[in-house]
């Protein structure tokens, strides 16, 4: 138990789109979801905390107008990457919170052009 | 702000090794700490998590200490196989997020 996805897996885009990516728990409900960041060679870097209803919180540093996150049901948070730059291309991985345990999905590989 | 380190970057032993990797944090005022596994393009599988009372856990060929007061964690993997190859992550949590070190990238060679 405690699966954790992500869709897509990777994705290729032009400088100025935007990109959603998802993030689903599949056998549990998850009130709380993290959005984090990974660049080549460095560690994770939390993004931003979301809540299942609320408006999500962002870290320092983290334009809350550029990453869009939605945590519209138990199950089920987005983000949306907006107006694409290619300093935006990273490995984005979500995670979902099961009692004090995380669970990591997947991650996305985002390369802007 | 808690800051995670991970020594060494990158190690690289024969098959069949035992071997060691560090974690120091410094901040003591954890919850607890966890080590995960992340294969190359991949997201994170979860290994050990240590709560912060405890002093160490054991998974198979894992073991991992903990020691709160003076901010060190390692991993012990013994008897080591070409697939234990991979970027080894440490992670504390403090009060509500988790803080993770740049990880240990561990190649075995058959």
């Amino acid at each position: 138990g405690a699966v954790v996805s992500q869709h897509p897996s990777w994705v290729i885009c032009k400088s100025g789109t935007s990109v959603k990516i998802e993030c689903r728990s599949l056998d549990f409900q998850a009130t709380t979801m993290f959005w984090y960041r990974q660049f080549p060679k460095q560690s994770l870097m939390l993004m931003a905390t979301s809540n299942e209803g609320s408006k999500a919180t962002y870290e320092q540093g983290v334009e809350k107008d550029k990453f869009l996150i939605n945590h519209a049901s138990l199950t089920l948070s987005t983000l949306t990457v907006t107006s694409a730059h290619p300093e935006d291309s990273s490995f984005y991985i979500c995670s979902a919170a099961r009692g004090e345990t995380q669970y990591f999905g997947p991650g996305t590989r985002l390369t802007v052009l | 702000k808690q800051e995670v380190t991970q020594i060494p970057a990158a190690l690289s032993v024969p098959e069949g090794e035992n071997l060691v990797l560090n974690c120091s944090f410094t901040d003591s005022a954890i919850y607890n700490l966890q080590w995960f596994r992340q294969d190359p393009g991949k997201g994170l599988t979860s290994l050990l998590l240590i709560q912060s009372s405890q002093r160490e856990q054991t998974s198979g060929r894992l073991n991992a200490s903990l020691d709160k007061s003076s901010g060190r964690s390692t991993l012990y993997i013994a008897a080591s196989q070409p697939g234990d190859s991979a970027t080894y992550l440490c992670a504390v949590r403090g009060s509500e997020k988790l803080v993770f070190g740049k990880g240990t990238k561990l190649t075995v060679n058959p």
